[in-house]
């Protein structure tokens, strides 16, 4: 079973931040938190990761909790083409992921 | 990011026949690859995990027999359903990450199998 609890479903109007709320309240000491996405019908796509720190790149920032049981994915100004379904994976390096059923999340207009 | 390739995108095949899906990584050698499977509406299962020059790790439940996995060099991995039936159907996708450096996994665009 996956490690980690997601909403089943978000919406987010364009333009505007979607945070995607994450609790892995399990997570060992060396287990990052991992963030894809897969849009309909395509291969996963890997956004951001971190293991304590907030993180931040072109596509989102990451913000984990002290205790580190909990993050957060924000997508800082969502488009209609971030309409897809993200997963919040926690994981030791090089090892497998396990997907569980992510958040799907819909940009309206 | 780095680029995981798939081949094919998409194959129709009769019951009984096998067929063979390769993953790359295009920019960077892959000493691990994953194979996962996804049905309609559901997540992503992983089904076996590749170590280059080493036989595969299987999870429980998947056929090693019927479910070929051949990972040869750093930079290719194939996955072979033989004796592929209707309920093999499915969509095939693989990851590839690395020993040291990079700490995430990379996936390829996936291979949709349909089984007639």
């Amino acid at each position: 079973d996956a490690k980690t609890t997601q909403p089943p479903s978000m919406d987010c109007a364009e333009g505007r931040a979607a945070n995607l709320p994450c609790n892995h309240s399990t997570i060992s000491g060396n287990e990052y938190v991992y963030w894809y996405r897969q849009i309909h019908s395509q291969g996963p796509q890997y956004i951001i990761h971190g293991l304590k720190n907030n993180e931040t790149n072109e596509m989102a920032s990451l913000i984990i909790t002290e205790d580190r049981k909990s993050s957060t994915l924000i997508l800082p100004h969502a488009t209609l083409r971030d309409t897809a379904v993200y997963y919040c994976i926690v994981g030791g390096s090089g090892y497998a992921l396990n997907f569980g059923k992510g958040t799907s999340l819909l940009v309206t207009p | 990011g780095a680029v995981v390739s798939q081949h094919p995108s998409r194959v129709i095949c009769k019951s009984g026949t096998s067929v063979k899906i390769e993953c790359r990584s295009l920019d960077f050698q892959a000493t691990t690859m994953f194979w996962y499977r996804q049905f309609p509406k559901q997540s992503l299962m992983l089904m076996a995990t590749s170590n280059e020059g080493s036989k595969a790790t299987y999870e429980q439940g998947v056929e090693k027999d019927k479910f070929l996995i051949n990972h040869a060099s750093l930079t290719l991995s194939t996955l072979t359903v033989t004796s592929a039936h209707p309920e093999d159907s499915s969509f095939y996708i693989c990851s590839a990450g690395t020993s040291g450096g990079l700490n995430e996994q990379f996936f390829g665009p996936g291979t949709r199998l349909t089984v007639l």
